[in-house]
């Protein structure tokens, strides 16, 4: 039974726009988010977290968004650049015990 | 080092035979962790340790997979008598401290069982 759901296997979107990556679990006692992205080839590499005490983080160019009520978070991306073109996994994990992962997002930046 | 070392790379086995991975944290990180991906899905949890110690191995296989974070050696993950099933990229990461936050990954070991 899958904790985290990424219902989006693909997404493109047009370079400078705003890429929006979406995320949802199951799990009511998550309380710490991270996102990473992937290139092909390579491991995953750690972009932003959020903890369920917060509704937003801003890192640069990212922002996630949780809604803890909808058990939804999303990934902004603004503005979108080609090197942004990678697979998005979101993980999920309940006071510091393991993380669990979503199917992952690949997203496609269109110059 | 300053990255997750894993090696080999590429691992081919015939079924029934058996695999034995290998991940080198970062130093200082006293967490490390094994995933398994199969066919670009999910990454799927296998076990975790602080230090040598099994931290949490609830995605264990209780048959064929065993795991060792020794001393001074890299952290290894057996296999015996792979099946086609377990044809996966299995990954490391680690972590540093008490609190299991960020992980860093390694880029992967992709075993093909034949």
């Amino acid at each position: 039974d899958q904790q985290v759901k990424q219902n989006s296997p693909s997404l493109s979107v047009q370079e400078g726009r705003i890429s929006i990556l979406n995320c949802d679990y199951t799990n009511s006692m998550f309380d710490y988010f991270l996102w990473y992205k992937k290139y092909p080839a390579e491991g995953p590499t750690f972009l932003i977290s959020i903890s369920s005490i917060k509704d937003k983080n801003e890192d640069g160019r990212f922002t996630v968004f949780l809604n803890k009520s909808a058990k939804h978070l999303s990934l902004h991306i603004v503005p979108s650049q080609p090197g942004d073109s990678a697979v998005y996994f979101c993980a999920a994990s309940a006071k510091g015990n393991q993380f669990y992962f979503g199917t992952g997002t690949s997203l496609t930046v269109i110059p | 080092g300053e990255e997750v070392a894993q090696t080999p790379k590429h691992l081919v086995r015939g079924e029934g035979q058996k695999a034995k991975l290998y991940c080198a944290p970062i130093k200082g990180h006293s967490y490390v962790f094994w995933y398994q991906q199969v066919l670009k899905n999910e990454f799927k949890f296998l076990i975790s340790f602080q230090n040598e110690n099994v931290f949490d191995e609830t995605g264990m296989p209780k048959e064929r997979f065993s795991a060792k974070c020794l001393p001074n050696s890299p952290c290894s993950l057996e296999i015996q008598a792979t099946k086609l099933e377990d044809s996966a990229v299995y990954f490391c990461a680690s972590s540093q401290g008490s609190s299991i936050t960020r992980q860093f990954f390694g880029p992967g070991t992709r075993l093909t069982v034949l």
